[in-house]
């Protein structure tokens, strides 16, 4: 079984710039996440999918990161302009539905540094 | 929303050893706690979990403990080996909005170094 995909595994971008992750969730699952991890630190939700649907964002920083799941499928989370402060991990998960809480499987994570 | 404490931060045992790390969680609502190991540079990954109509579970030499009551849940590795080496996250799943979707927050992690 594929597991969840991520790109890319790294970046290193100047505070101000933007930059794009992408993720793939195990076929079949309904629920996606980004989680945002840094260093010394668990991993912090930023928003949750069912389907395309947002169910929630309350922690994502809406004035500059964005993220979308157009099609129910795959997910792109977006930092614009970013800040010395978003260097961390950025970690996909999926799970099979929401609804009953399950097993995340998360992906190897996008390391984002910000100069 | 959901506050995880976790306890301790960094555990340094001998080869053999048991190791406990405990969490606290505050929303009584709560019902499912499960626990991830994560290597370095690696995913976390599920280790274990239980939910809330249970008090204990067991899987070889990792079981945990919930105690609804006092809101707080322990793992525990025995016989631990070098390669039980990783950080650990404690998690607790709660209600978005109040309706059906459930969200999880880990706690802070825990750095557990067996020493051989």
């Amino acid at each position: 079984e594929a597991g969840v995909a991520q790109s890319p595994r790294y970046k290193i971008i100047e505070k101000r710039q933007s930059v794009a992750f992408w993720c793939n969730p195990i076929s079949g699952h309904a629920t996606l996440y980004w989680y945002q991890q840094i260093l010394g630190q668990g991993p912090k939700l930023l928003i949750q999918f069912q389907n395309n649907g947002v169910v929630d964002d309350s922690q994502l920083p809406k004035d500059r990161f964005s993220a979308e799941r157009l099609k129910g499928v795959d997910s792109t989370l977006k930092i614009q302009p970013a800040k010395l402060e978003d260097s961390a991990v950025y970690l996909c998960a999926s799970s099979f539905s929401g609804r009953r809480t399950g097993e995340l499987f998360f992906g190897e994570g996008s390391r984002l540094t910000v100069l | 929303g959901e506050n995880v404490e976790q306890h301790p931060s960094t555990l340094s045992v001998q080869e053999g050893d048991s190791a406990v790390i405990k969490c606290t969680y505050s929303d009584s609502a709560s019902n499912y706690f499960p626990w991830y190991k994560q290597e370095l540079g690696k995913r976390p990954q599920l280790i274990i979990d239980i939910r809330s109509n249970v008090g204990e579970k067991k899987d070889q030499r990792i079981a945990v403990t919930l105690n609804k009551t006092a809101k707080h849940f322990s793992l525990h590795i025995t016989e631990t080996q070098p390669e039980d080496s990783a950080v650990y996250f404690c998690a607790a799943s709660w209600s978005v909005g109040g309706g059906s979707n459930y969200k999880l927050t880990f706690g802070k992690g825990t750095l557990l170094t067996v020493n051989p």
